[in-house]
């Protein structure tokens, strides 16, 4: 079947920090993943996405690089803000689908 | 636009209340689905709605009830719910049943709350 495995959280930063997310995944044929966040009080937003074995996913500094060697789509940032703190689902979606298969979600806190 | 829209943003209702959650996107997405998120969990799919047929039900309880009367809205009316189903209800729409790579767009949530 399909899963997504991401690091347990929180995850605790100081501002301007570097930020690493771990996401690895379990998937049949070629899958499209996503980066979500979700913050305080409100739904899920589209971070970024890749489609492809080696597509670099990016917005609003964040990126992640889909690597099919690895099962990996990790999340990082060269500079976090407080701003930034909030709940990040890592997701996939199978070839030929359209549901998402999410993971736990990892909680950033990011202290000024 | 870019948005899906739901309303409202916050629901206290009793066991044996009859309410609706509403969601409207005008992005021409054809896919639209329904999600239920406990805290600190991620979303679960209940219903999706392609071509503004239910193509899903994820083995919901009858006391949750989908209906999607046009491409736009898609609704969810709730009878007599327990206390364990107060959580954050999302909505959510997408191109197409097909088109998986581009992502989901979701509402802000209603957040539920059964006394």
């Amino acid at each position: 079947g399909n899963s997504v495995t991401q690091m347990e959280g929180p995850v605790t930063l100081s501002e301007e920090a570097f930020l690493t997310i771990n996401c690895t995944y379990t998937a049949t044929g070629y899958p499209s993943l996503f980066w979500y966040v979700q913050y305080p009080g409100e739904g899920l937003q589209l971070l970024l996405k890749a489609t492809k074995a080696d597509d670099k996913g990016s917005n609003k500094g964040f990126e992640a690089t889909y690597r099919k060697e690895t099962t990996s789509f990790h999340l990082e940032k060269g500079s976090v803000q407080v701003s930034d703190s909030a709940v990040y689902f890592c997701a996939l979606i199978p070839g030929g689908s359209y549901i998402p298969t999410f993971g736990r979600g990892t909680s950033l806190i990011v202290h000024p | 636009d870019t948005e899906v829209t739901q309303t409202p943003k916050h629901l206290v209702m009793g066991m044996t209340n009859k309410k609706s959650l509403k969601c409207e996107q005008h992005m021409g997405h054809r896919a639209m689905y329904w999600y239920k998120q406990k805290a600190k969990k991620p979303p679960e799919l209940m219903f999706v709605y392609s071509y503004e047929k239910l193509s899903i039900n994820e083995s919901v309880p009858s006391r949750f009830s989908p209906e999607c009367p046009n491409s736009s809205l898609l609704n969810l009316h709730l009878h007599a719910l327990q206390p364990e189903d107060s959580a954050l209800y999302l909505c959510a729409s997408s191109p197409g049943q097909w088109q998986g790579g581009y992502g989901y767009t979701f509402g802000s949530g209603t957040r539920l709350t059964v006394v």
